[in-house]
């Protein structure tokens, strides 16, 4: 049982370049989201999703897009990088359940140039 | 829209001194709360939540919360800091309804010998 994985680790981007991020769950949980981690800051989210080909925005979702195809993955994208993109991407997944928690990733650190 | 605030940027405690770590909230009806901590590099933790019932609440590590509604407040306590609790700690407020969570902008904990 891994529980929350990302891929990559870390990644150096080219300003205008793309590139998806990878969350995946192996606790069958319906609920994913993407967060980002800037510094001094708490984390905020960037889209969600409630089950298998839902996404919904959260409150910092332009310049980003997400996939949920398969219930395990939850998938972000970034189609022209920017350096404010720079910043640490949590993913995190929860049981469908109004008091389940959240169970979060190890993060995956972007770095824009 | 739900918010969360936590006044203290960086505190630093004696080990074995006392902890209080203030968070206040803002939501419309009775919260969702959570702490969590994150160690540099890692994921977030969660130390404890509060949904209902007890407004004591315990968490791991010796960790507590107590909510108090007439105050908006969820503050984190621990009557004896270990060296090894020195993190950044978050304190979160979890919509209801839609199950979105927005997260303080955190606290960091130093811990003199």
């Amino acid at each position: 049982n891994a529980g929350v994985t990302q891929t990559p680790k870390f990644r150096v981007l080219k300003t205008g370049q793309s590139m998806t991020l990878l969350c995946a769950q192996d606790m069958n949980h319906e609920y994913m989201y993407w967060y980002r981690q800037d510094p001094g800051m708490g984390l905020r989210l960037i889209h969600y999703s409630v089950g298998e080909g839902t996404t919904a925005k959260g409150e910092v979702p332009d310049g980003y897009n997400v996939s949920r195809l398969k219930k395990q993955n939850f998938l972000l994208g970034l189609e022209s990088a920017a350096p404010s993109q720079t910043s640490v991407y949590f993913c995190a997944s929860r049981p469908l359940g109004r008091q389940e928690t959240q169970y979060f990733g190890p993060g995956t650190r972007l770095l824009v140039l | 829209a739900q918010s969360v605030t936590q006044p203290d940027i960086h505190i630093t405690v004696s080990e074995g001194a006392s902890l209080e770590l203030r968070c206040n909230y803002s939501y419309g009806a009775t919260p969702y709360l959570f702490w969590y901590v994150q160690s540099p590099g890692q994921g977030l933790q969660l130390l404890l939540k509060y949904f209902s019932g007890d407004t004591l609440v315990q968490g791991i590590k010796g960790f507590e919360a107590e909510f108090k509604r007439s105050q908006s407040s969820f503050n984190l306590r621990k009557p004896s800091v270990h060296w090894s609790d020195a993190a950044e700690y978050f304190c979160a407020v979890r919509n209801t309804n839609a199950g979105k969570s927005t997260f303080g902008d955190g606290t960091t904990l130093t811990v003199k010998p």
